[in-house]
């Protein structure tokens, strides 16, 4: 069964201009993740934030963790039409299990 | 510098003809997944082997089946493939060894199945 959803679905934005990235889980975890795929392309890891942690940083990207809300968000900054693709929030509640959330396709309109 | 590298890319074979995917690593890595992704939709574990252990999700079908004959090499096997099966089959790898400092998941490319 899947463990996340993602909200909005969709998202277009133009480029410049912030996006934001929600994921709800249901059960305690380890740690959450968060990938991104281009169109027909496999996923690729950008930033890992553990259950302890409350706010990560890498580059352009921010991603807070909210334990109480089982709740996670995913800020991309300054967006560029190359950030265009496909969000997903993967939770890892038993070890070395990683569950998918449904994703987010945003599109960076240039 | 491919890590997980999946064979073929683009598969097609006839409904109700076994066929087997490949997945291949250069990272050492001791825990291989299959995940089957339909369009539009989050990527589903299928099963993954932690070493030699394989770990069966509940709700994947009798058939898929899956091979790790060492480290490296991972097959998928699909004994009967019917419409429903048609996805992006995807490889990823992560490792768990003492102290790992890394333990995200690094996909393939996938490989993406149509059954005719």
């Amino acid at each position: 069964s899947q463990q996340g959803e993602e909200d909005p679905q969709a998202l277009s934005i133009q480029e410049g201009e912030n996006a934001t990235m929600n994921c709800s889980y249901k059960t305690s975890i380890n740690n959450l993740q968060w990938y991104r795929q281009n169109s027909g392309r496999g996923l690729v890891h950008l930033i890992l934030i553990r259950s302890n942690e409350r706010e990560k940083h890498s580059g352009r990207l921010r991603v807070t963790l909210d334990t109480s809300k089982k709740s996670s968000s995913l800020l991309i900054t300054a967006s560029r039409a190359a950030d265009t693709a496909s969000y997903f929030c993967a939770t890892e509640s038993t070890p070395y299990k990683y569950i998918f959330g449904t994703g987010t396709r945003l599109k960076v309109l240039a | 510098d491919a890590m997980v590298i999946q064979n073929p890319r683009y598969q097609v074979t006839q409904f109700g003809k076994p066929v087997t995917l490949s997945c291949s690593q250069t990272l050492n890595h001791n825990v291989m997944y299959w995940y089957q992704q339909k369009s539009s939709q989050a990527p589903k574990l299928l099963f993954h082997y932690y070493d030699k252990d394989f770990n069966n999700e509940a709700d994947t079908p009798d058939n898929f089946q899956s091979r790790r004959p060492n480290t490296s090499f991972c097959f998928l096997d699909i004994r009967s493939p019917g419409l429903g099966d048609a996805a992006m089959y995807l490889c990823a790898t992560s490792s768990r060894a003492m102290g790992a400092r890394r333990t995200e998941a690094f996909f393939g490319q996938g490989t993406r199945l149509t059954v005719v």
